[in-house]
């Protein structure tokens, strides 16, 4: 059975830095789509930015970039130039192509401070 | 576009009560999903339907119940309400085209007190 792992409960950058945020997942299927999702104070469930396993180049959206190591299995969220509005919990998921089923991970608490 | 709209936005039951959650989309979607989200954990998947008139069990089904009243709607029922299912509740949907297919869009939750 897939699994998403969310290894950091809790991060924490100043404004205007860089955090990464780390995922990894098992599978063994070669096609998916792999998910951030941002979930605020709202609770609503907001997507980040998605990659496409079988493309090598890293999604980007504007100041969210993906690092996907196919071969690793980790798909790591990376925040330039943190704003106070990325204070979030942040999901990550995995899916299947072709499938339903959206497996989430356990979430990380992103804190951004003045 | 509304996109995934669900009401209510809150609600205290007691126990053994039913009640009935909606969501509906607007963006032509074939698929919805039910989710349920606990403290501590990542969303889990109540039922869905892959397409108007089919509903499939996801990891949590006991004590729900679903309809797919057409290609917008998507009903999650809880005919005996009990504390151990208060949640945030999460209503989704996806399509397979466009750029951003097999994506699912979440609404904004509804909240359920069970006392």
């Amino acid at each position: 059975a897939q699994t998403v792992t969310q290894s950091q409960p809790e991060m924490s950058v100043q404004e205007a830095e860089t955090v990464t945020l780390s995922c990894t997942y098992d599978t063994s299927e070669s096609d998916y789509y792999l998910f951030w999702y941002k979930q605020p104070p709202s609770r609503q469930m907001i997507l980040v930015i998605r990659q496409e396993a079988y493309k090598q180049q890293n999604a980007t959206e504007n100041r969210f970039s993906v690092n996907f190591q196919k071969a690793a299995k980790s798909f790591s969220l990376k925040i330039s130039d943190s704003q106070l509005g990325d204070a979030a919990m942040y999901f990550c998921a995995y899916r299947r192509k072709g499938t339903d089923k959206l497996i989430f991970g356990t979430g990380t608490r992103l804190q951004v401070f003045p | 576009n509304a996109g995934v709209t669900q009401t209510p936005k809150f609600q205290v039951l007691k126990t053994g009560q039913s009640m009935t959650l909606q969501c509906a989309q607007d963006m032509n979607h074939n698929s919805m999903y039910w989710y349920r989200q606990d403290p501590g954990m990542g969303l889990r998947l109540i039922y869905y339907s892959a397409s108007e008139g089919t509903t499939d069990k996801g990891e949590v089904p006991n004590g729900y119940n679903v309809s797919r009243l057409n290609k917008r709607e998507f009903s999650l029922r809880l005919e005996s309400a009990a504390p151990s299912q208060t949640s945030v509740y999460f209503c989704a949907s996806d399509g397979v085209r466009g750029r951003f297919g097999e994506t699912q869009y979440f609404g904004p939750g509804t909240r359920l007190l069970v006392l």
